[in-house]
C-alpha cells in the first residue's frame, strides 16, 4: 500500500493568512494526487485533483502543487469558510489511501 | 448533478453483517467506479473498495476477506455488506462516485454502530 503523510497535523491561522500543507507518498505516484474539505459533520469536498486542477467552483485561492512524492496545498489568504480539515489522497494505484489529515483552527 | 444517498441500519450487533446501500440519482450507474469509503469517529478516512458498472470489484485488502460489493443497474444503486463486525467497524460510512481516481461525488454518510 502507498502511505500518504500530512503535516502538519494542525495549524493555527488567522484571516488573511497564507496556509501551507504538504503531503508526502511512499511511493512515486506521478501526478495522481487529490485534495479534499471537510467540515464538521460533513462529507470530504473534493477541491483538486491531478495534483492541481480546481474542481469546478472551488474558489482560485487553493492551489495544489508538486509531482512524484512531495505535494503542497496551499491556501492564499485564509477566508473564515476555510477553517476545516484538509485530506491528501493517492490516486495511483489501488488499495487508495488517504493522509491522516490537517486541521486548520482559527489562531 | 449527481447525487447519491446512503441507508441502511445504524446499530449493528458483533459478529453480524453490515448492510447499506447507495441510490444515485440524476445520473446512471452505469458507467465508471463507485465507491464506499468509511471514517471512524474522530479519525481519517477509509477507502473500502470499488464497484464497475459492469460488476468487477476490487477492496482494500486490510477488510477483503469481509467485505462484499454489489450493484443493482435496474435500481440505480450499489451496496455494501461488511461481516464479522466488531466495534473497531463504527464509523460514518460514505457511498461516493462515479470516479475513475478522485472522488467527485459523495453521499452525505451514515454512522453504523457497532454494539450489542
Amino acid at each position: 500500500d502507498i502511505q500518504m503523510t500530512q503535516s502538519p497535523s494542525s495549524v493555527s491561522a488567522s484571516v488573511g493568512d497564507r496556509v501551507t500543507i504538504t503531503c508526502r507518498a511512499s511511493q512515486h505516484i506521478s501526478s495522481a494526487l487529490a485534495w479534499y474539505q471537510q467540515k464538521p459533520g460533513k462529507a470530504p469536498k473534493i477541491l483538486i485533483y491531478s495534483t492541481s486542477s480546481l474542481q469546478s467552483g472551488v474558489p482560485s485561492r487553493f492551489s495544489g502543487s508538486g509531482s512524484g512524492t512531495d505535494f503542497t496545498l496551499t491556501i492564499i489568504s485564509l477566508q473564515p469558510e476555510d477553517f476545516a480539515t484538509y485530506y491528501c489522497q493517492q490516486t495511483n494505484s489501488f488499495p487508495l489511501t488517504f493522509g491522516g489529515g490537517t486541521q486548520v483552527e482559527i489562531k | 448533478q449527481v447525487q447519491l444517498q446512503e441507508s441502511g441500519p445504524g446499530l449493528v450487533r458483533p459478529s453480524e453483517t453490515l448492510s447499506l446501500t447507495c441510490t444515485v440519482s440524476g445520473g446512471s450507474i452505469s458507467s465508471y467506479y463507485w465507491s464506499w469509503i468509511r471514517q471512524p469517529p474522530g479519525k481519517g478516512l477509509e477507502w473500502i473498495g470499488y464497484i464497475y458498472y459492469t460488476g468487477n470489484t476490487n477492496s482494500n485488502p486490510s477488510l477483503r476477506s469481509r467485505v462484499t460489493i454489489s450493484v443493482d443497474k435496474s435500481k440505480n444503486q450499489f451496496s455494501l455488506k461488511l461481516s464479522s463486525v466488531t466495534a473497531a467497524d463504527t464509523a460514518v460510512y460514505y457511498c461516493a462516485g462515479p470516479h475513475t481516481g478522485a472522488f467527485l461525488h459523495w453521499g452525505q454518510g451514515t454512522l453504523v454502530t457497532v454494539s450489542s
